[in-house]
């Protein structure tokens, strides 16, 4: 079974900085995808980014971008200039596209985003 | 557009009552899972199916079950609601595949909100 596992229950950032959230996971499949899903206070998870375990490059969205280390099973998100709107539960996937444990989640890191 | 919906967004029921949880996706997509999410704990995988009446127990399955008739169709069951059951109740759905044209993979409803007194 995979295991994800998110380090930093919260994190605070000033508005415009940057922030890292770290994640890491641990299994023995070679495919896979890895997500960060944000969970603003309406409780609707939002895809925030999405990388394939095949692919070299890291995925980038506007501000959001990872840094995939595979060999070391690590998924950190680093969000640049930090707005109000991030301020949110952020969650690390695991997807493998198997049964039950082909969909894994990480505890959460809670944003804080001070003005 | 997408959708996975939760029928209904907030509840309060009593100890002991048996009670329906429903989620409905309209995406055709194969698999189905319930979660529960409390504070610290994450999301925790209660049941997935991954066809119609095909169900696997996850991490937490104890004071649950489910039923799948219809591959749209997934619904969460507390035969007798107890107060440790009282948390946020997340569907989620997704393709047997975890290829997704649209890039994502993964649909979430809005969420139940149960609270057993």
């Amino acid at each position: 079974a995979q295991t994800v596992t998110q380090s930093q229950p919260e994190m605070s950032v000033q508005e415009a900085e940057t922030v890292t959230l770290s994640c890491t996971y641990d299994t023995s499949e070679s495919d896979y995808y890895l997500f960060w899903y944000k969970q603003p206070p309406s409780r609707q998870m939002i895809l925030v980014i999405r990388q394939e375990a095949y692919k070299q490059q890291n995925a980038t969205e506007n501000r959001f971008s990872v840094n995939f280390q595979k060999a070391a099973k690590s998924f950190s998100l680093k969000i640049s200039d930090s707005q109000l709107g991030d301020a949110a539960m952020y969650f690390c996937a695991f997807y493998s596209g198997g049964g039950a444990d082909g969909l894994t989640f990480g505890k959460g890191t809670h944003l804080i985003i001070q003005p | 557009d997408v959708k996975v919906t939760q029928s209904s967004r907030y509840l309060v029921k009593r100890t002991g009552e048996k009670v329906f949880l429903e989620c409905v996706q309209d995406m055709d997509h194969e698999n189905m899972f319930w979660y529960r999410q409390d504070p610290g704990l994450g999301l925790r995988l209660i049941y997935f199916s991954y066809d119609v009446k095909m169900k696997e127990k996850g991490d937490i399955p104890e004071g649950y079950s489910v039923s799948r008739e219809k591959k749209e169709r997934f619904s969460l069951i507390l035969e007798s609601a107890s107060t440790n059951q009282t948390s946020m109740y997340l569907c989620a759905s997704s393709l047997r595949s975890a290829v997704s044209i649209s890039g994502n993979t993964i649909y979430f409803g809005e969420g139940s909100w149960l609270t057993v007194v």
